[in-house]
């Protein structure tokens, strides 16, 4: 089975860093892209960038350039998604998802990271 | 950056009706780069539509998409109950950057 699993809940500090993941399983983990979506509570999806586990190399979306850092480690199989100082107002979930290969659509997730940043 | 808006905001409907939800473009984007999601409360959002026009796999074909240039359209024909929920179109441009929508709300009337 096809399959991408997140690392659980986290509650962190304002400016406190943090790393979570993305586990994929079931395919070929370096020949597909990877995404990163976020959602504020109660609010839509936002795309914030992708990377291509084969050879790292990752685009972000202008909102989310130097806030934070999207990598992969295809000795493992997984991506991750990190900040080096957290705000309130990175609370949200956070999903990963895979890309068609070929296409730029996500056609498998994950279960989602709820990520808490309370002082 | 590309800047899609969905409308309606809100879709009030009964099980069994059709719906039609739109996603405009700020510029022309490529139909092969626009994609259509459900999003049950509480789940990950689930792929319908890619290239703007194919079914996902397992998608029923009460779903189906169309449109090119800057709008495009998500038909659902018969409304199940599992069909109420929030729908999201996403598209992609050059260098791979992408953006979704705001989303549709999908209610029972």
């Amino acid at each position: 089975e096809v399959q991408l699993v997140q690392s659980g809940a986290e509650v962190k500090k304002p400016g406190e860093s943090l790393k979570i993941s993305c586990k994929g399983s079931g395919y070929s983990f370096i020949n597909y892209w990877i995404g990163w979506v976020r959602q504020m509570p109660g609010k839509g999806l936002e795309w914030m960038g992708i990377v291509y586990p084969g050879d790292s190399d990752s685009r972000y979306s202008p909102s989310f350039e130097g806030q934070v850092t999207i990598s992969a480690d295809k000795s493992t199989s997984t991506a991750s998604l990190q900040w080096s100082s957290l705000k309130a107002s990175d609370t949200a979930m956070y999903y990963c998802a895979r890309q068609l290969r070929g296409e730029s659509a996500f056609d498998i997730w994950g279960q989602g990271t709820m990520v808490t940043v309370s002082s | 950056e590309i800047v899609l808006t969905q409308s309606p905001g809100t879709l009030s409907l009964s099980p069994g009706e059709r719906a039609t939800l739109s996603c405009r473009a700020s510029q022309s984007v490529s139909s092969s780069y626009l994609a259509w999601y459900r999003q049950k409360p509480g789940q990950a959002p689930r792929l319908l539509i890619y290239g703007a026009s194919i079914r996902a796999t397992g998608i029923p074909d009460r779903f189906s998409g169309s449109g090119s240039g800057t709008d495009f359209t998500l038909t659902i024909s018969r409304l199940e109950p599992e069909d109420f929920a929030v729908y999201y179109c996403q598209q992609c441009g050059s260098s791979s950057l992408c953006s979704f929508g705001q989303g549709t709300k999908l209610e029972i009337k």
